[in-house]
């Protein structure tokens, strides 16, 4: 079956400008989470969807939002765009926590 | 085709003995191998890492050894205790692709 689909792969934005990724998840799971990978931080949970709604948030700042649709499928949206923001941005997909498979992540580069 | 395995889903360990957590990785050009560590809930936190020209990495009870020869890294923890419960991430990351890829996880029960 498909694994977890992240797109795009990369992406340059400049400073000031919004952002919305997207994860798709694997058929069947109904949980997605996002992360932040910085070399520097590591990896940083951001939030946490469940049947479209969000079960659980990390330490970030509003600018930072999501959501997930009915078919499961999850965006990420970042506005305001900060050079900090720059990083690896992962989805990962689960079935009731039984087992998470990772997106290759999206390049996210703030100029 | 996943090139970060860890085909235990879970494991039970005796509070106070040693816990083992295995994963297997296919491609021999990964810089650096991490472990992560996600209670129910939450997100991952980082644990311990080990570059890929290290054989072992200590930090406290956790020990990370890598066999690059069997292409396998192991994350030992000693001894184990009841907040040691969660489930375990391992991942591989390659400096000239700029990828991270995770295992699916492995779930540690410590039995009282």
């Amino acid at each position: 079956k498909a694994g977890v689909t992240q797109t795009p792969r990369y992406l340059i934005k400049t400073r000031g400008q919004q952002v919305t990724l997207s994860c798709s998840p694997i058929s069947g799971h109904r949980s997605v989470s996002w992360y932040q990978q910085t070399p520097g931080q590591g990896l940083q949970f951001l939030f946490e969807y469940f049947s479209e709604t969000q079960r659980n948030k990390g330490n970030f700042p509003g600018r930072f939002s999501g959501r997930q649709f009915s078919n499961s499928r999850s965006e990420m949206n970042v506005s305001t765009l900060e050079l900090g923001d720059s990083a690896l941005y992962l989805c990962a997909s689960s079935n009731s926590g039984a087992g998470y498979t990772f997106g290759s992540g999206t390049r996210l580069t703030v100029v | 085709d996943q090139q970060v395995k860890q085909n235990s889903p879970s494991l039970s360990v005796q509070e106070g003995r040693i816990s083992i957590l295995n994963c297997d990785y296919t491609n021999s050009m990964f810089d650096y191998f991490l472990w992560y560590k996600k209670y129910p809930a939450e997100g991952p936190t980082f644990l311990i890492s080990i570059s890929s020209i290290k054989d072992k990495n200590e930090d406290g009870r956790f020990t990370v050894f890598l066999n690059k020869s069997a292409k396998h890294l192991s994350l030992h923890i000693v001894p184990s205790q009841p907040g040691d419960s969660a489930v375990y991430f391992c991942a591989a990351y390659m400096n000239r692709d700029d990828k991270i890829i995770f295992g699916k996880g492995t779930r540690l029960h410590i039995l009282p």
